[in-house]
């Protein structure tokens, strides 16, 4: 069974420091992935997703992910923190269909950013 | 253009009693998926319905049970409730497009409806 994993629960960063939240995900096939971002009493919102193709993926809110095959990871990246990035950061896998209609996703179970003015 | 609306946004139910949660997709969406949140989890998938056929269940007992109407709307609904199923439960559209078996399609979240069993 496919599976997401996030190590690391909380992570807190100074405002203009570097980011990183790591995933490690669990997948026979060609793993479909994404990075949701959620905000406190929010729903999900897409920062980026990987298909196929190029594995350095650029999102919104200047974020940017790296699928690497041989660790099996999909790290978020950004470079420069601003206080309105704190949020809970969700790392999913899609299982895909065969047919029309869509995909369910995994998830993993978050990473909360905390940002230091 | 109006993003997924969720209705009620908060409800408070007893156990053993029923509810019954809605969702509204983005015009031309015809892909309803429902996730529940629990406090400190990930989202965790319960069902999707595209053309208001079921497509995909997760792993979740048959109180939960849900449709999709001819408005490509759709209802979660949750039956002798217990205290457990308190949680944030999602809802996320899609246009459902599929190419060569790649999901090339973006779900688009809800706000969610906060549901607490007491």
């Amino acid at each position: 069974a496919q599976s997401v994993t996030q190590p690391d629960i909380h992570i807190t960063v100074s405002e203009g420091a570097s980011l990183e939240l790591r995933c490690n995900y669990s997948y026979g096939a060609t793993p479909y992935l994404f990075w949701y971002v959620q905000s406190p009493g929010q729903g999900l919102q897409l920062l980026l997703k990987y298909f196929s193709g190029d594995t350095l993926v650029q999102g919104i809110k200047g974020f940017e992910a790296e699928f690497k095959r041989s660790q099996s990871s999909f790290n978020l990246r950004k470079p420069s923190v601003h206080w309105s990035d704190a949020a809970e950061y969700f790392c999913a896998v899609a299982l895909s269909y065969s047919g029309a209609g869509s995909y369910q996703l995994t998830f993993g179970k978050g990473t909360k950013l905390s940002v230091i003015p | 253009d109006a993003g997924v609306t969720q209705s009620p946004t908060h409800l408070i139910k007893t156990r053993g009693q029923h509810v019954t949660l809605r969702c509204s997709p983005i015009s031309g969406h015809k892909s309803v998926s429902w996730y529940q949140q629990v406090l400190g989890q990930g989202p965790q998938f319960i069902f999707q319905y595209y053309e208001k056929e079921e497509r995909g269940r997760g792993n979740f007992p048959d109180r939960f049970s849900a449709r999709q109407f001819p408005n490509y709307s759709s209802e979660l609904n949750v039956n002798a409730l217990l205290l457990g199923d308190s949680a944030l439960y999602l809802c996320a559209s899609g246009r459902g497009e599929v190419l060569a078996y790649v999901p090339t399609d973006t779900q688009y979240f809800g706000p969610g409806t906060r549901l607490t069993v007491l």
